[in-house]
């Protein structure tokens, strides 16, 4: 069945470092990919999407870009802040099961002044 | 204006008690979802409703009864609370068309004693 893995957190860096999560899946068709943010306490958040090959999703200075070569979707962030210390989930969409949503495991970054 | 609600953000009862978790969107969206977030903090789909019906039962055991009376509201009632149930439940809700991003509630910690 379909199945996404992330890099396993903690993940503890300075502000202003670059930061990489590692998102790799495994679908039968042509799924969606998602990233999701969870701050403190707090549901869900979408950050960003891209829901075909090459498409390259951005939001906040986050970025993602669809790689089917490789089955992959790294997020991306040149420069990280204090304020974006959260649980970060990769997700996929086949598009045909109702909406339902695979995650990850989730990566808990933790950003230190 | 809160777009997805769920109540109560906190539930602590003991084992064998049957309780209720409500959720409630006022985005207009047709399709409902539960997950559950374990300790671990990963997220698994449980239920998928569209205009009140049913799409999505994933391998859940029968003490958990969602329940639409209508397309905003997406309410999730479970028998005979057992240790294992403990975690944080999401309400979620999106449009109905493919890829449409998830929109999550705040989630209820649910802790069985």
């Amino acid at each position: 069945g379909d199945s996404v893995t992330q890099m396993e957190g903690p993940v503890t860096l300075s502000e202003e470092a670059f930061l990489t999560i590692n998102c790799t899946y495994t679908a039968t068709g042509y799924p969606s990919l998602f990233w999701y943010v969870q701050y403190p306490g707090e549901g869900l958040q979408l950050l960003l999407k891209a829901t075909k090959a090459d498409d390259k999703g951005s939001n906040k200075g986050f970025e993602a870009t669809y790689r089917k070569e490789t089955t992959s979707f790294h997020l991306e962030k040149g420069s990280v802040q204090v304020s974006d210390s959260a649980v970060y989930f990769c997700a996929l969409s086949e598009g045909n099961q109702g909406g339902k949503l695979i995650f990850g495991q989730g990566t808990e970054l933790s950003v230190k002044p | 204006d809160t777009a997805v609600s769920q109540t109560p953000k906190y539930l602590v009862t003991q084992m064998g008690n049957d309780k209720s978790i409500k959720c409630e969107q006022n985005l207009g969206h047709d399709t409902m979802y539960w997950y559950k977030q374990d300790s671990k903090k990963f997220l698994k789909i449980m239920f998928s409703y569209n205009n009140k019906e049913l799409i999505i039962n994933e391998t859940v055991p029968n003490r958990f009864s969602p329940k639409s009376p209508d397309k905003a509201h997406l309410n999730l009632h479970i028998n005979s609370l057992e240790l294992g149930d403990s975690a944080v439940y999401f309400c979620a809700s999106s449009q109905t068309r493919r890829h449409a991003p998830l929109h999550f509630g705040n989630g209820t910690r649910l802790t069985v004693t």
